[in-house]
């Protein structure tokens, strides 16, 4: 029972373009939201967290915007770059974090 | 400030085999959470350990264990190994338990081939 899901295995964007990356999740009962990104060969570092009682949260050229009605998480990267092509994996809490399978995002220059 | 270290980095083993793997936490972090990566699979999550307990189990059978020492040090240990355990195995640590709502880290992860 995949509880949060990534439906998009990979994305290409243009640099300099917006990237947006998508998450759905099914148990209400999730409090705390977070984006990972991953580079081959290392392991998942942190990027962004949203509490639920939020509905967007911002960090430099990161925003995430969560919509509780539709069960659904995204990520904005504004403007992309290069270094930004990496897998990113969405996590969603109750009494432990529950990871989607991830999307590979490919920034073309 | 160190990050999580995990050992060793590679590793190949045959079935039937068995096969611990150890996680250092950052310093002064008292959680270490187990999880495995497989290609299109995602994270699946093995277990969370806190202050030597085991606070949370996912849904993976009794051949793959976990640890933790005082120092909040964590071993696992996958026993009768099957080729299906090929993976990533990721260890994160957080300062208090996954639902106190902190950040985990991650280390490197170890890979595990099983032949």
């Amino acid at each position: 029972d995949q509880q949060v899901k990534q439906n998009s295995p990979s994305l290409s964007v243009q640099e300099g373009r917006i990237s947006i990356l998508n998450c759905d999740y099914t148990n209400s009962m999730f409090d705390y939201f977070l984006w990972y990104k991953k580079y081959p060969a290392e392991g998942p570092t942190f990027l962004i967290s949203i509490s639920s009682i939020k509905d967007k949260n911002e960090d430099g050229r990161f925003t995430v915007f969560l919509n509780k009605s539709a069960k659904h998480l995204s990520l904005h990267i504004v403007p992309s770059q290069p270094g930004d092509s990496a897998v990113y994996f969405c996590a969603a809490r109750i009494e432990k974090l529950t990871f989607g399978t991830g999307t590979r995002l490919t920034i073309i220059p | 400030k160190a990050g999580v270290t995990q050992t060793p980095r590679y590793l190949i083993k045959t079935r039937g085999q068995q096969v611990t793997l150890s996680c250092s936490p950052i310093s002064g972090h008292r959680s270490v959470s187990w999880y495995q990566q497989t290609p299109g699979q995602g994270l699946q999550f093995l277990f969370e350990y806190f202050s030597e307990t085991q606070r949370n189990k996912g849904n993976f059978p009794g051949r793959f264990s976990g640890r933790q020492f005082s120092n909040s040090r964590s071993e696992m240990n996958v026993s009768t190994l099957e080729l299906g355990d090929s993976a990533l195995y990721l260890c994160a640590s957080s300062l208090a338990a996954q639902g106190a709502g902190n950040t985990i880290y991650f280390g490197e992860g170890s890979w595990l081939t099983v032949v």
